[in-house]
């Protein structure tokens, strides 16, 4: 199996601050990776994804740093809008089968 | 283009009734699944498809059926509904093992 587990469940930041998010998973067969956003009342969005023969992909305003050693991952997001305030989960695929974790609520303060 | 769709949006059920979650996506991606999501817990698979007529269980099955009679479609079944089920379920899509999956709007189901 996997598990999947975000280091803090909320996170408040201030608007144009950088937020970063972390995430630990529990098997070191996981090759792939993927961050979505949550919007209340809406389903998941895919943000950025990262596989296990890369150490940090790049999007817009969004960075996902891989840590194989530890098996940890991070999102970060620059510059911080009010737009962004939403919860946030990693998930890793595991033969066919993904697993999420709990979620970071991230909260945009202007 | 649609995506995802799921139907209905919202859904009250007594104990012991039984219904169907429906899920149809237009982008002909061969892996569909779905999940269910908790207060606290995050998002767990109950079924997945890799393609028509293939299914399997994931995380936690129990108290649920699938089919995948087609490629567009992949209903979720509850024979006989529980309060334990009481639940917000997504549906998903994608092109297959480790690659992007796109979620639906879901269907938030309280069971009395």
């Amino acid at each position: 199996g996997e598990s999947v587990g975000l280091h803090l469940p909320t996170l408040s930041v201030q608007e144009g601050d950088n937020s970063i998010i972390n995430c630990a998973y529990s098997n070191s067969a996981s090759d792939y990776f993927i961050w979505y956003k949550q919007e209340s009342g809406k389903g998941p969005q895919f943000i950025i994804d990262i596989r296990s023969n890369m150490d940090k992909r790049q999007g817009q305003r969004v960075t996902v740093l891989l840590n194989k050693t530890v098996k940890h991952l991070s999102l970060q997001i620059a510059a911080t809008q009010p737009g962004d305030s939403a919860v946030y989960f990693c998930a890793t695929d595991t033969g066919n089968q993904f697993y999420f974790g709990t979620g970071t609520s991230l909260t945009v303060i202007p | 283009n649609a995506g995802v769709t799921q139907t209905p949006k919202f859904q009250v059920l007594k104990t012991g009734q039984s219904m169907t979650l429906q899920c149809a996506q237009d982008m002909n991606h061969e892996y569909m699944s779905w999940y269910r999501q908790d207060p606290g817990m995050g998002l767990r698979l109950i079924h997945y498809s890799v393609g028509a007529g293939i299914t399997d269980q994931g995380e936690v099955p129990n108290g649920y059926n699938v089919s995948r009679s087609t490629t567009e479609d992949f209903p979720l079944r509850l024979l006989s509904a529980a309060p334990s089920q009481t639940s917000v379920y997504f549906c998903a899509t994608g092109l297959g093992e480790k690659n992007i999956q796109y979620f639906g709007a879901g269907t938030r189901l309280s069971v009395l």
